[in-house]
C-alpha cells in the first residue's frame, strides 16, 4: 500500500537557522510526492513536488526538498528559517492507481520557529 | 486565495439537522475532493470526483452524502451525524494526477 511517514510530531529550530522535516514513503512504482504547508486556521498550501528529474527540488517561500530513492525519503529543507515559517506542513504521495487521484498525506509535523 | 471557495466556514449542527456544505471552483480543475481533517489525525480521504464522476469512496458512512453537479462544484450533504464526526472538511481541486491539489479554507464542523 502507498503511505508516508513523518516520523517527527514537531520540530524546534531558532530563526536563521538551518531546518529539515523529515518525510519517508513507501510506493510501489514511481513516487509522485509532494508537501504542502497549513497556516492556523487555513486549508493546505502546495510548497513543492517530485515527479522525476533532478532529486533537489525547489518550492515556494525558499522550501526545497530532496528526493532519495535508496533512502525512500523525500525531505523538506531550508537553509535560513523565519518565524512566519511557523505551521503545519504535510507530506503526501500521489497515489497512480486507479487513475491517480488519491493522494495520500502523512500525519503532519508542526514545525515551530523561535526569534 | 487559493481559487477554491468552501462554505460556510463554520457550521454548528445537532445530531438530527440536514445541513450542506458546498465547495466552488473556477480554477477550470477537472477533479475535486473532499478530505476531513480530525486533531492529532492524519488527513482522510472521503471523496474523489473526476469530470463530475466519483472515482473514489474511501468507505465514508452514509450519513455523508456528496454530490457533483459540475467539474465547478462539488457538495457535501450531511444528515444524523454523530459527535465524532466533528472535524475540519476541506475541499480540493487539481487540474489533473501529476499536479497538486488546491485546497479551500474549510469547513469547520461540530456536531452537538
Amino acid at each position: 500500500a502507498q503511505s508516508v511517514a513523518q516520523p517527527e510530531d514537531q520540530v524546534n529550530v531558532a530563526e536563521g537557522n538551518p531546518l529539515t522535516v523529515k518525510c519517508t514513503y513507501s510506493v510501489s512504482g514511481n513516487p509522485y510526492l509532494f508537501w504542502y504547508v497549513q497556516y492556523p486556521n487555513r486549508g493546505l498550501q502546495f510548497l513543492l513536488k517530485y515527479i522525476t528529474g533532478d532529486n533537489l527540488v525547489k518550492g515556494s517561500y525558499g522550501f526545497e526538498a530532496e528526493f532519495n530513492k535508496s533512502q525512500t525519503s523525500f525531505h523538506l529543507k531550508k537553509p535560513s528559517a523565519l518565524v512566519s515559517d511557523s505551521a503545519l506542513y504535510f507530506c503526501a504521495v500521489r497515489d497512480l492507481r486507479s487513475g491517480g487521484f488519491k493522494t495520500i498525506f502523512g500525519a503532519g509535523t508542526r514545525l515551530f520557529v523561535k526569534a | 486565495e487559493t481559487g477554491v471557495t468552501q462554505t460556510p466556514r463554520h457550521l454548528v449542527m445537532g445530531m438530527t439537522n440536514k445541513k450542506s456544505l458546498k465547495c466552488e471552483q473556477h480554477l477550470g480543475h477537472n477533479a475535486m475532493y473532499w478530505y476531513k481533517q480530525s486533531a492529532k489525525k492524519p488527513l482522510e480521504l472521503m471523496f474523489v470526483y473526476n469530470f463530475k464522476e466519483q472515482t473514489e469512496n474511501n468507505s465514508v458512512p452514509s450519513r455523508f452524502s456528496p454530490e457533483c453537479p459540475n467539474s465547478s462544484h462539488l457538495f457535501l450533504h450531511l444528515h444524523t451525524l454523530q459527535p465524532e464526526d466533528s472535524a475540519l472538511y476541506l475541499c480540493a481541486s487539481s487540474p489533473g494526477d501529476v499536479a497538486g491539489l488546491f485546497f479551500g479554507e474549510g469547513s469547520r464542523l461540530t456536531v452537538l
